[in-house]
């Protein structure tokens, strides 16, 4: 079974400042690993995916996140964001079976 | 990217009626759908696996009697929540798999007056 952590439940920040979102997980097998995003009343939709490969990955919206290991985490950051990317980002974890855990969420709210 | 098309948006529905929503895969054939439930401010609870030609997998806790999860072809589940009370209302949202990544529909806001 995996479970995944999100440690800041609400996130405030100003216009063109940087943020980082944190994600930590556990899980016993190898894992899959999501950031998704979610504007009220919608569905997700995937920032950026860790499936393999290099541990620096980039997504949309200008949004990237690493893949540590060792530290099990997958931190979500972007340099410099924008009053649109008020909205609520979910850290998500599969195993093989292909079932995702999500975290609590972080809620980014943008200020001008 | 796939697109997951779920319908109605939002439904209000009696108390004791019963409410189906339908997930649709649009361009590419899911023989795995989800079904999440979301209460405000919190995170999304799997509540079942749809399989299609198959019974869901339901998640401990989550009543199979009370939501009832049909996956009758590759492109489309439904859920159909039974004899809805006000603890009901939430908001659901289906996804489906398309290789390593699931898609989601725009979810459905369901209200039990």
């Amino acid at each position: 079974a995996q479970s995944v952590t999100q440690l800041d439940s609400q996130v405030p920040v100003f216009e063109e400042a940087p943020v980082e979102l944190r994600c930590n997980y556990s899980s016993s097998v190898s894992v899959y690993l999501f950031w998704y995003v979610q504007y009220p009343n919608q569905g997700l939709q995937l920032l950026l995916k860790y499936l393999s490969g290099s541990t620096l990955v980039k997504g949309i919206n200008g949004f990237e996140a690493e893949f540590n290991k060792s530290q099990t985490s997958f931190h979500l950051r972007k340099p410099s964001v924008h009053i649109s990317d008020t909205a609520e980002y979910f850290c998500a974890v599969s195993d093989l079976a292909d079932k995702l855990s999500f975290g609590a969420g972080t809620t980014v709210t943008v200020r001008a | 990217g796939a697109v997951v098309s779920q319908h109605p948006s939002w439904v209000i529905c009696k108390s004791g009626t019963s409410v189906k929503i339908e997930c649709r895969s649009l361009d590419f054939q899911a023989t795995t759908m989800f079904w999440y439930r979301q209460f405000p401010k919190q995170s999304l609870m799997l509540m079942a696996t749809s399989n299609e030609g198959s019974k869901a997998t339901y998640e401990q806790g989550v009543e199979k009697d009370k939501f009832l999860i049909n996956h009758a072809s590759l492109t489309l589940s439904t859920l159909t929540v039974t004899s809805a009370h006000p603890e009901d209302s939430s908001f659901y949202i289906c996804s489906a798999k398309w290789g390593r990544e699931a898609f989601f529909g725009q979810g459905t806001r369901l209200t039990v007056v």
